[in-house]
């Protein structure tokens, strides 16, 4: 069964240092990935996709097939960053997402 | 342009009643989503439209959940006799997939349902 681990529910960084938050997932197939954030009263958004190789707000996320993660790093945390951030694993091009139980991200100045 | 809107917002039901959460996609949005968010976990997924065919069900909870596209645009997602297990954020989701790629999904506010 798929799976999406997101083993840090809250991740607390100063204002200027990395931050990195952890996902891991379990699919026998090859799933698209994202990151997708949810900021203080509002809707949840796309923050990036693994698809489009983008950087997004500083962030970026790799694809390791090998130990089946998706990690989301960014090299200097901003207070904006603070949020609630979900990765989520999309089986076919068309179809539900699987999402982890999302971390909370806290940047303190 | 307007993005996917959900009414009501809040809703609070005694338990047994019955209610009905709606949703507004994107206009020409072919795919709708719904999903259930309780409370400290990710959202999970209820079921899925492309324009009013519902291709998938596998994760409606119980048969007491039931949803409707009718016309493939506003969909709505409604519980029968409600239990305390139903609360949560019931979030609906619409993107316009194109053959072969991976379409971003757009999330409405959601409807806050609390059953006492």
């Amino acid at each position: 069964a798929q799976r999406v681990t997101q083993p840090e529910k809250l991740l607390s960084v100063f204002k200027g240092a990395p931050v990195e938050l952890k996902c891991n997932y379990s699919y026998s197939g090859s799933p698209e990935l994202f990151w997708y954030v949810q900021y203080s009263r509002q809707r949840l958004q796309l923050l990036l996709r693994h698809i489009s190789r983008e950087s997004i707000k500083g962030f970026t996320a790799d694809l390791n097939k090998g130990e089946t993660s998706f990690h989301l790093k960014k090299p200097f945390a901003q207070e904006e960053d603070s949020a609630m951030y979900y990765c989520a694993l999309q089986p076919d091009s068309w179809g539900k997402l699987q999402f982890g139980a999302g971390t909370q991200v806290v940047v303190t100045p | 342009g307007a993005g996917v809107s959900q009414s009501p917002r809040y809703k609070v039901a005694k338990r047994g009643q019955d209610v009905a959460l709606r949703c507004d996609p994107i206009s020409g949005h072919v795919s709708l989503f719904w999903y259930q968010q309780a409370l400290g976990q990710g959202p999970e997924f209820l079921t899925y439209f492309q324009n009013e065919a519902q291709l998938d069900k596998s994760g409606l909870p119980s048969d007491r959940f039931f949803a409707e596209r009718p016309e493939g645009s506003v969909s709505t997602l409604k519980i029968q006799r409600t239990q305390q297990e139903d609360s949560a954020v019931y979030l609906c989701a619409s993107s316009s997939p194109k053959s072969g790629s991976w379409d971003e999904q757009f999330f409405g506010p959601g409807t806050r349902l609390t059953v006492l």
